[in-house]
This record gives C-alpha cells, structure tokens and sequence, in this order.
C-alpha cells in the first residue's frame, strides 16, 4: 500500500527558532500534498495544499510567511515554522495524493511539535 | 468552502450494542465521503470511505450510508468491542487538487 512517511516524529524547540518537518511518499508520486494541524482534542485544520513545482495555496488564517511550504519535488514536502513560538505548540500531519484523479489521500505519522 | 458537521461529539456504548455517528456537509459538489479512526498520538486510519455514486457500502462491522439529497452520511458499528474505542473523523471532499475537510470528531468509549 502507499506509504507516507514524516521526519521526525517529535521535536521540541525554544521560542523563536524554526523547524522544518518533510513529508516523504516513499512507494508513489504525489502530485498534490497537504498540511494539517491538530490541537489536543480537536479536528485536523487544514493549513495549505502543497502541488509539486508550483508555490502552496493556504488557508484563511494561516500566515505563508511564518509557516513556509516547498514540494520540490514529487515525493518530498517540507513545512518550515519559522519563529516558532508555545502557541505553534501541535500535531502536524500531512496526507499525500497519487493525481487529480484519485480519492484517497495517505496520511503521514505526524510530527509532535513542542515550543518552550 | 465545505462545512462538515459530526454528531454527537461523544458516545458511550456497552459492548456488542451498536454505535452511530452522522454527519452533514454543504459542499453538493463533494464526491468522496471516507471515514477515519484516530487513536491517541497516531495518525488517522482509513476505516471505510463512499463515493457519491453508491448509496451504501460495508465492510464486516462497518457500514456507511450516504444521502445525497440531505447531504449527510453516517458510520454504523456493530458488535462493538472494546478496541473500537477511539476518536472517529469524518471527512468530505472532491477529486482534484482538493483536501479533505473534516468533521470534528466523536470519542466512542465502549464500556466492557
């Protein structure tokens, strides 16, 4: 089956630095990638759609410049939090699609992330 | 954009009763309707999904029922057991360069 990988699973940072998440498929190619953001005991939010060679389309609300997404290529996405801060403080996953024309998406483990 | 609601937010049931969860969306033009299981720190896993063209599907305890024309689907479980406890998600979308948009999630608690 298709398989989504993310690195690294859990992170702590102090306020104010970056970090940068990547999100692998590692047995197909995916045209179109997608970063969530979970808070204990809520939904996934989605935070932008990321498509291969072109620049992320983001959600009403969540800031491009702070959180800065490249899909360079068709098997890596990476989400950079740039100055992070507590409130940064969540779940990141993201889910990956093979083409325009499929339905099922792939979910990544996620990536814990933790500003002190 | 769509808007999916999920009812009710939590649901306890006895073990081998039946649980139900329903949810609304806006979005007539959405086409996919899966549904995940989230336990707590992990990922969602896919459960079962429909598309807009099938009415019905299920997979041994599992069902889903979609209504097209009131917009809303629903999960059915049956035989509970207790590893069915965690927090189920809805979810909506279209094929495309579309993300899914979720529901916010019911906690099933099956009491032994």
């Amino acid at each position: 089956g298709a398989v989504v990988s993310q690195h690294p699973s859990w992170v702590i940072c102090k306020s104010g630095t970056s970090v940068k998440i990547e999100c692998r498929s590692l047995d197909f190619q995916a045209t179109t990638m997608f970063w969530y953001r979970q808070f204990p005991k809520q939904s996934l939010m989605l935070m932008a759609t990321s498509n291969e060679g072109s620049k992320a389309t983001y959600e009403q609300g969540v800031e491009k410049d702070k959180f800065l997404i490249n899909h360079a290529s068709l098997t890596l996405s990476t989400l950079t939090v740039t100055s992070a801060h507590p409130e940064d403080s969540s779940f990141y996953i993201c889910s990956a699609r093979a083409s325009e024309n499929t339905y099922e998406q792939y979910f990544g483990p996620g990536t814990r992330l933790t500003v002190t | 954009g769509e808007n999916v609601e999920q009812h009710p937010s939590t649901l306890s049931v006895q073990e081998g009763d039946s649980a139900v969860i329903k949810c609304t969306y806006s979005d007539s033009a959405s086409n996919y309707f899966p549904w995940y299981k989230q336990e707590l720190g992990k990922r969602p896993q896919l459960i079962i999904d429909i598309r807009s063209n099938v009415g019905e599907k299920k997979d041994q305890r599992i069902a889903v029922t979609l209504n097209k024309t009131a917009k809303h689907f629903s999960l059915h479980i049956t035989e509970t057991q207790p590893e069915d406890s965690a927090v189920y998600f809805c979810a909506a979308s279209r094929t495309g360069r579309r993300a899914l948009t979720f529901g916010s999630g019911t906690r099933l608690q099956v009491q032994p």
